[in-house]
């Protein structure tokens, strides 16, 4: 069974570091790219960061830029997010998710047409004094 | 930054209804790199289409996606109750893989 599941949630006061991590199971996590999104209480969907099979590429959203760090171990099936300089607005459910790029044979193809749509269940970071 | 906009934000329709959402870009979004997303409260979202029309695996036929550029549509032709729900446009045709604000379907 395809699976990803993230821990690590809690809470935080303001200014304050978390590291956020997803344990990914029934696939090749090593040919997937991997993204976080994030959705505050009450709210939309927010697209948090982006991180390409090999690592090599790497995007973030403009509201966490300086402040968030994605990386991945392809040995042990995991994606990070650490998370520093906390803000009350970065409380929200974080979620991880495949794609949408998929790499084999040293060929990298974008779209989910190649890739696959998998999300975790999410885990909770609440940032408060 | 691709800035996507989603009409109306919510839809109030009866079972059996025809549900029209739309979803409009800032610019055009290449090779129409548009995903069409269904969440449920307290669930992930799902993802119903990708690259605009093209359906993912398990999406019924009642429900299609259209468009290219920067005007999108998901079409639901017939209301079914699973499926009132907040819908979400994203797209990933860019450095920044921004998400529209939602359209909520709700129960009339």
């Amino acid at each position: 069974e395809v699976q990803l599941v993230e821990s690590g949630g809690g809470l935080v006061q303001p200014g304050g570091s978390l590291r956020v991590s997803c344990a990914a199971s029934g696939f090749i996590f090593r040919d997937y790219s991997m993204k976080w999104v994030r959705q505050g209480p009450g709210k939309g969907l927010e697209w948090v960061s982006y991180i390409s099979s090999s690592s090599s590429t790497i995007y973030y959203a403009d509201s966490v830029k300086g402040r968030f760090t994605i990386s991945r171990d392809n040995a042990k099936n995991s994606l990070y997010l650490q998370m520093n300089s906390l803000r009350v607005e970065d409380t929200a459910v974080y979620y991880c998710a495949v794609g949408p790029e998929y790499c084999s044979g040293g060929n990298c193809y974008w779209g989910y047409y190649y890739s696959m749509d998998v999300w975790g269940q999410g885990t909770t970071v609440t940032v408060s004094s | 930054e691709i800035v996507l906009t989603q009409s109306p934000g919510t839809l109030s329709l009866s079972p059996g209804e025809r549900a029209t959402l739309s979803c409009r870009a800032s610019q055009s979004i290449s090779s129409s790199y548009l995903a069409w997303y269904q969440q449920k409260p307290g669930q992930a979202p799902r993802l119903l289409f990708y690259d605009a029309s093209s359906r993912a695996t398990g999406t019924p036929d009642r429900f299609s996606g259209s468009g290219s550029g920067t005007d999108f549509t998901l079409t639901i032709s017939r209301l079914e109750p699973e499926d009132f729900a907040v819908y979400y446009c994203q797209q990933y045709g860019s450095t920044l893989f921004t998400f529209g604000p939602g359209t909520k379907v709700d129960i009339k």
